[in-house]
C-alpha cells in the first residue's frame, strides 16, 4: 500500500483558513487520493478525493501537486467543529479501495 | 439523508464467547466493510465484501472473524471466540459503485469489550 506523510498536528484559529500537508512521493498513475476526517468519538467521515485535478465539495478543496507527489486539504474558514484527525490516504480502485489509515494530523482549533 | 447504521452501540463480553456485530449499509451501496480501531490507536481494515463474497482480507481477519449478508440488508461481522485484544470500535462502511464517486460511508461503530 502506498504510503502518506503527514505532520501529527496542526493549530488553526477559528475563521481563518488552513491548510493540511500530505506527502505521497510514492503514488502510483491510478492511485486516488482521498481525505477522511474523525471527530472525537464518531466514525471516519468522507471529506474530499481527488486523482489529478484540484477539487472543491462544501466541505474542502483538495490541491494536489502537478507531479501529484503531495496534497493540501484546505479548510476555507476553519470552525470549532473541524477540530478532529484529518487523514490522508491513497486508495487503489484495483483493489476495491480499502482505506489504510494512517495516523493522520490532529488539528485544533482555537476560539 | 442516507446513513449507515451499527448495532449495538456497546457490547460487553466474556472471553471466548461469540459476539455478532451488526450494520445497516445505505441501501443501494455495493461494496461494504469493516474497520476496528483499539482505543489510542489507528483505524484498521480488516474486510471487504462484494457480490457476497470476500473480496479482501487484513492479516487480522482470521479464522475467528466471519462477515455475512444474511438478507440483503444487514451486513454482519463474527467473532467465534472472543480475545481480550478484540476489544475495540468496530466500524462498518459502504460505498457506492457509481462512475467515478468513491466515498465511504462509515457508521458509528459498535464498542467491544472483552472482559
Amino acid at each position: 500500500d502506498a504510503k502518506t506523510t503527514q505532520p501529527n498536528s496542526m493549530e488553526s484559529n477559528e475563521e481563518e483558513p488552513v491548510h493540511l500537508p500530505c506527502n505521497h512521493s510514492t503514488i502510483s498513475g491510478t492511485d486516488y487520493i482521498h481525505w477522511y476526517r474523525q471527530l472525537p468519538s464518531q466514525g471516519p467521515e468522507y471529506v474530499i478525493h481527488g486523482l489529478t485535478s484540484n477539487v472543491n465539495n462544501r466541505m474542502a478543496s483538495l490541491a494536489i501537486a502537478e507531479d501529484r507527489k503531495s496534497s493540501t486539504l484546505i479548510l476555507h474558514r476553519a470552525t470549532l467543529r473541524d477540530a478532529a484527525v484529518y487523514y490522508c490516504i491513497l486508495t487503489s480502485r484495483e483493489y476495491g479501495n480499502k482505506l489504510v489509515f494512517g495516523a493522520g494530523t490532529i488539528l485544533r482549533v482555537k476560539s | 439523508e442516507p446513513e449507515v447504521t451499527q448495532t449495538p452501540s456497546h457490547q460487553v463480553t466474556q472471553m471466548g464467547q461469540e459476539v455478532i456485530l451488526r450494520c445497516v449499509p445505505i441501501s443501494n451501496h455495493l461494496y461494504f466493510y469493516w474497520y476496528r480501531q483499539i482505543l489510542g490507536q489507528k483505524v484498521e481494515f480488516l474486510v471487504s465484501f462484494y457480490n457476497n463474497e470476500i473480496s479482501e482480507k487484513s492479516e487480522i481477519f482470521d479464522d475467528q472473524f466471519s462477515v455475512e449478508r444474511p438478507d440483503g440488508s444487514n451486513f454482519t461481522l463474527k467473532i467465534r471466540s472472543t480475545k481480550l485484544e478484540d476489544s475495540a470500535m468496530y466500524f462498518c462502511a459502504s460505498r457506492i459503485l457509481a462512475g467515478g464517486f468513491d466515498e465511504q460511508f462509515f457508521g458509528p461503530g459498535t464498542r467491544l469489550t472483552v472482559l
